[in-house]
């Protein structure tokens, strides 16, 4: 069964450091993508950055890059120097590829890292 | 913003009643999943619609149902509402084979009392 896990429930950061959060995930899949999003307390799920399975190189966006180690099943997210808006729940997600009448497409969540950016 | 929009914001319900949620998808994309997200979790899959039909569903009974228009919008209907059922939740818009992207609304926050 495909699963993610998020093993920091709280995470402290100071402004303008850099900070990871960690992701593994497992699925007997050879294609699938990776996503994490941030969710403010306004409740939103902001898509931050995306990593394909078949993707050689980490995917960066912005102050954010995904630390993609396949064999590990890992999938970090890096945030570079960190703001106060920065603080929020950040979510790893993973997704199958899109089948018709099998789920696919469907994003497996895991419970989050909240982060908090101290000034 | 992402061009995904979900109606109403809040909303207060009794134990028992219907509740129907709305969800406009972002233009381009034919595919519409819902999650349901209980408090300190992530969301869960509810279930998928693709083209307007069901296409996948999530661990959720009958009464979770929905619907999705030739526009491509979407209803979520909870029928026989539970306490249990207060929670976020959220649609996500994306393209059948890009799987790259998938961008939720802001959310329907549903207290069942």
């Amino acid at each position: 069964a495909q699963k993610i896990t998020q093993t920091q429930p709280g995470m402290f950061v100071q402004e303008k450091e850099a900070v990871t959060l960690d992701c593994t995930y497992d699925t007997s899949d050879q294609s699938y993508g990776l996503f994490w999003y941030k969710q403010p307390s306004s409740g939103e799920m902001i898509f931050l950055i995306y990593q394909g399975s078949y993707d050689e190189q980490n995917a960066t966006e912005g102050r954010y890059s995904l630390n993609f180690q396949k064999a590990r099943k890992s999938a970090n997210l890096v945030i570079s120097a960190s703001q106060l808006g920065d603080s929020a729940m950040y979510f790893c997600a993973m997704r199958e590829p899109f089948l018709l009448y099998n789920q696919g497409g469907k994003l497996i969540f895991g419970q989050g890292t909240e982060l908090s950016v101290k000034p | 913003e992402t061009g995904v929009t979900q109606s109403p914001t809040h909303l207060i319900k009794t134990r028992g009643q219907q509740v129907t949620l709305r969800c406009s998808s972002q233009s381009g994309h034919n595919t519409v999943s819902w999650y349901q997200q209980a408090l300190g979790q992530g969301p869960q899959f509810i279930f998928q619609y693709y083209r307007e039909e069901e296409n996948g569903r999530g661990n959720f009974p009958p009464r979770f149902s929905g619907l999705q228009f030739p526009n491509y919008s979407s209803e979520l209907n909870v029928n026989a509402l539970e306490l249990d059922d207060s929670a976020l939740y959220l649609c996500a818009s994306s393209y059948e084979t890009l799987n790259t992207e998938a961008f939720f609304g802001q959310g329907t926050r549903l207290t069942v009392v």
